[in-house]
């Protein structure tokens, strides 16, 4: 069956430039989880959905980070007046929603930023 | 304290010889999931293998199993029988059982990378 998939593979932007990145999850899938990876920071979570809603926004770096989902399925992270240091791989994950610790998160294969 | 170490920042390994990734862990829960991924250059992450604490036997799937020592808190990746496809970064991910805690918390990585 289809995997997650998320686009655009490859952005590029201008410092300043907002920026919105998609992520459609694996169909049934209740959970959706954001992580960026980063050669200084390695990989970071950054916020998890359970359907519609986020309980946890813990590790969104700043307010110009903010993320949404609707219907249950679709997720868009949007980064405004972009930073050289957004530059990162933004992985999204999803998962059955059955609860830790042993749901298995199910990775798509990123969008590449590049913040000029 | 880093809640998970991967030490190996780089092996070297012939095919078909088995080859043991490391990774020790650190949490006062008794209920986390330990999983580990596979990230080849494409840069999808790949889920390989999960251990659940109250897990008895150490997991297994093909070529994969994980060597579970609970007391020593690590869950080392045993790939046998390696292949040239084997060559990519691995990860060691902890998931720990505490209510509201949907995250994974990644260690560094270890480059693998499989020598005809």
């Amino acid at each position: 069956g289809a995997g997650v998939s998320q686009s655009p593979s490859n952005k590029v932007t201008e410092k300043g430039k907002d920026v919105e990145l998609r992520c459609d999850p694996i169909s049934g899938h209740t959970a959706l989880y954001w992580y960026r990876q980063s050669l200084g920071q390695g990989l970071e979570f950054l916020i998890y959905f359970q359907g519609n809603s986020a309980p946890d926004k813990s590790g969104l770096p700043s307010d110009r980070f903010s993320a949404e989902r609707t219907g249950g399925s679709v997720s868009t992270l949007t980064i405004q007046r972009t930073q050289q240091e957004d530059s990162a791989v933004y992985l999204c994950a999803s998962g059955l929603g059955q609860g830790p610790p042993w749901e298995t998160q199910y990775f798509g294969p990123g969008t590449r930023l590049l913040v000029l | 304290a880093q809640k998970i170490t991967q030490t190996q920042p780089g092996m070297f390994v012939q095919e078909k010889e088995a080859v043991t990734l490391d990774c020790t862990y650190d949490t006062s829960d008794q209920s986390y999931g330990l999983f580990w991924y596979k990230q080849p250059s494409s840069g999808e992450m790949i889920f390989l293998i999960y251990q659940g604490s109250y897990d008895e036997q150490n997991a297994t799937e093909g070529r994969y199993s994980l060597n579970f020592q609970k007391a020593r808190k690590s869950a080392n990746l045993v790939i046998s029988a390696s292949q040239l496809g084997d060559s990519a970064m691995y990860f060691c991910a902890m998931r720990e059982g505490l209510l509201g805690n949907e995250k994974l918390t990644f260690g560094t990585g270890t480059r693998l990378t499989i020598i005809p």
